[in-house]
């Protein structure tokens, strides 16, 4: 399995307060992202990083902001939950060269976050 | 833009029966990346195959066969004599083949029911 663990597992929180979600991987990959997962929708790409300090916005990024300062941690903010914000949230983690490009992405354990 | 469609919501099926589960695509790139994800009653999401636009043939793992179409844009997932382990939602997902770009679109998934 790959080694993505993400905290906290299940969070209750109330609207408008800050919220951060932590994804960390052991596998030294370079790509990392942030979906959420909500009944009749799939999952979703909130935002994903190609390298520390590289991001790029997803599908439903608003709301949201990531930082990445190392190779392994990838972090998802919200700065001001709203209740539309109650969803489980997966990380995943990837890895693409030029010569073995386009690998599968392999995902945490996820988070329920619950925004009163 | 890239969609996926998984058109059965809910499938139910007695035990070691076969099932099918579709998928249809769209996209306007050339080259492109199909993907099956399960996700058990647990939570968590697993990588089940990926397939590259340029590469039509079927493939067989076990109980588990996918059907790769090109020509009705599908990519369509049989698992033959069912068993109640079985029992998951299962994604279909896209990707584009860009180098440094590769975010995954998701369908709204397929609930498999295995009934004993």
């Amino acid at each position: 399995d790959a080694g993505i663990t993400q905290s906290p597992r299940h969070k209750v929180t109330e609207t408008g307060t800050p919220v951060t979600l932590r994804c960390h991987q052991t596998e030294n990959h370079r790509y990392m992202y942030w979906y959420r997962q909500d009944p009749g929708h799939g999952l979703r790409l909130i935002h994903y990083s190609y390298g520390v300090k590289d991001t790029d916005k997803g599908e439903v990024s608003d709301g949201y902001s990531v930082s990445r300062s190392k190779t392994e941690d990838f972090l998802l903010t919200l700065e001001s939950a709203t209740s539309s914000q109650t969803s489980v949230y997966f990380c995943a983690i990837s890895e693409s060269t030029r010569d073995a490009a386009y690998n599968e992405q392999f995902f945490g354990p996820g988070t329920r976050l619950t925004v009163l | 833009a890239q969609k996926v469609t998984q058109a059965q919501t809910e499938i139910s099926v007695v035990e070691k029966e076969d099932v099918t589960l579709d998928c249809v695509y769209e996209t306007r790139d050339t080259t492109y990346y199909l993907f099956w994800y399960k996700q058990p009653p647990s939570g968590e999401l697993v990588f089940l195959i990926r397939r590259n636009s340029f590469d039509e043939q079927n493939e067989i793992s076990g109980r588990y066969s996918w059907n790769f179409q090109k020509s009705t844009s599908s990519f369509n997932f049989t698992i033959t004599a069912s068993q109640v382990v079985d029992s998951a939602v299962y994604f279909c997902a896209l990707s584009e083949a860009v180098f440094g770009n590769e975010k995954l679109t998701f369908g709204t998934g397929t609930r498999l029911t295995i009934i004993p």
